[in-house]
């Protein structure tokens, strides 16, 4: 089983929809759990990050751990065709570890 | 500040060919990074450094695939020989010390096509 599993989509919503992206994610030790976002022809770039379970909310975006399901998600209310990107969720093995590891993206495309 | 600068954006080669990939980090960041991104194994860790020192390349798939980085503000990976499945976007990245929630800020990338 690989350590984060993603699925690729894509994921096609009409304006306004709200979003739900989701990753597993095998080993129960992790803490840290990220999420990144990239355009097209474009590096990532860090959307929001979560510490343990709960949600942690930013604008539009709210982001969740389920840590007994090893389940996290990113919700988008109010989607926007400015939405429309790859999004990778991303989790290190420990604190103040750089070796992240990346599910593969899902894609989506929020269309007006 | 520039961001993350990476170069060549595009390169198309023949296989056998060295191939040379730069990068130029954030000022003031001292831990850089190098990732690939393919379909089909999306975005995987080749290497990184902290103060320019290599801390784990165990993600380096083969010997053909080498990194530097001479000083701080400077580093290069290379691929010699260059084959077809080396076709991929590289990315370079840095970062500050003190990571968890500290981001790591990714480059536009190189996308480079070996025929």
């Amino acid at each position: 089983q690989k350590e984060v599993e993603q699925d690729p989509g894509p994921l096609s919503v009409p304006e306004g929809a709200i979003v739900s992206l989701n990753c597993t994610y095998s080993n129960s030790a992790f803490q840290y759990f990220m999420w990144y976002r990239q355009y097209s022809r474009k590096g990532p770039e860090l959307l929001m990050y979560t510490y343990s379970s709960g949600n942690k909310e930013d604008g539009r975006f709210t982001a969740q751990v389920d840590k007994s399901s090893k389940y996290i998600s990113l919700f988008i209310r109010d989607s926007q065709p400015s939405d429309s990107a790859t999004y990778l969720c991303a989790i290190p093995p420990g604190a103040g570890s750089y070796q992240l590891t990346f599910g593969k993206g899902t894609k989506l495309s929020v269309i007006p | 500040d520039a961001g993350v600068i990476q170069s060549p954006r595009h390169e198309v080669t023949e296989m056998g060919q060295e191939v040379t990939l730069r990068c130029k980090p954030i000022s003031g960041h001292d831990y850089l990074f190098w990732y690939r991104q393919t379909m089909m194994r999306g975005l995987e860790l080749l290497i990184y450094f902290n103060n320019n020192v290599p801390i784990d390349d165990s993600g380096m798939p083969e010997d053909r695939f080498s990194a530097k980085m001479p000083n701080a503000s400077f580093s290069t990976l290379k691929i010699q020989p260059s084959e077809p499945r080396d076709s991929a976007v590289y990315f370079c990245a840095s970062s500050l010390t003190g990571f968890t929630g500290n981001t790591i800020y990714f480059g536009e990338g190189s996308w480079l096509t070996v025929v």
